[in-house]
């Protein structure tokens, strides 16, 4: 069955960085484009990011642009997340998700991961 | 890109039905047919309940239905039951180098 597992998150000083993964089972990886969403604590839905399916083609919200950077490997399946100058606003629970169809930049579809906790305090 | 505008809540009673409206521009949610609907109960995962405007995926129950007239959508839950308590968000594609959308959120509330 279709799986994705993220991790990476923790504790962080603001103006640091971290990397986030999201691994994934269960179906094709290089066929779906992959998007990342965040949610802070006690707050809605975001969406953060979306790569692809051949990653070459990548697209960022507004509030994390020349900070946020996504990949993917296709070669394995790690979709990866890199934070730089992290700030507290940066808080929030992050998702990974499939989008709904192969090879479109579709929305995010029914496959989530769990998410994982990114928390940036001094 | 400003998020959609959704009611912070909306209640009913048990078999009662609900709709809970999502609202855009001609720039996202009236100008493409990517809306989708995203069911989460505290401390879980969302769950997509519609997808491309009024599509359900298999496996979510046909109490749930979407629709669209102009910038804004639409999700109705039908024959409301104490399980559809949760929050609901909707999302669009939109045409900003952004493209995607989330909506503010809904608190469902089964009274």
């Amino acid at each position: 069955q279709v799986q994705l597992v993220e991790s990476g998150g923790g504790v962080v000083q603001p103006g640091r960085s971290l990397r986030l993964s999201c691994a994934a089972s269960g179906f094709t990886f290089s066929n779906y484009a992959m998007h990342w969403v965040r949610q802070a604590p006690g707050k809605g839905l975001e969406w953060v990011a979306l790569i692809s399916y051949d990653g070459s083609n990548k697209y960022y919200a507004d509030s994390v642009k020349g900070r946020f950077t996504i990949s993917r490997d296709n070669s394995r399946t790690p979709l990866y997340l890199q934070m730089n100058s992290l700030r507290a606003e940066d808080t929030a629970v992050y998702y990974c998700a499939r989008a709904t169809q192969p090879y479109m930049t579709t929305p995010p579809g029914g496959y989530w991961g769990q998410g994982t906790l990114v928390t940036v305090s001094s | 890109q400003s998020a959609l505008t959704q009611p912070a809540s909306v209640s009913g009673s048990p078999g009662q039905s609900i709709t809970i409206s999502c609202t855009g521009t001609s720039s996202d949610v009236g100008g493409y047919k990517y809306v989708s609907w995203y069911q989460q109960h505290p401390g879980k995962a969302p769950k997509l309940m519609i997808y491309d405007v009024s599509n359900r995926p298999s496996g979510v129950s046909d109490r749930f239905s979407g629709s669209k007239s102009d910038n804004t959508a639409s999700l109705t839950i039908s024959g409301l039951q104490a399980e559809d308590e949760a929050d609901y968000y909707c999302s669009s594609y939109t045409s900003s180098s952004t493209l995607y959308v989330f909506g503010t959120g809904t608190k469902v509330t089964v009274l």
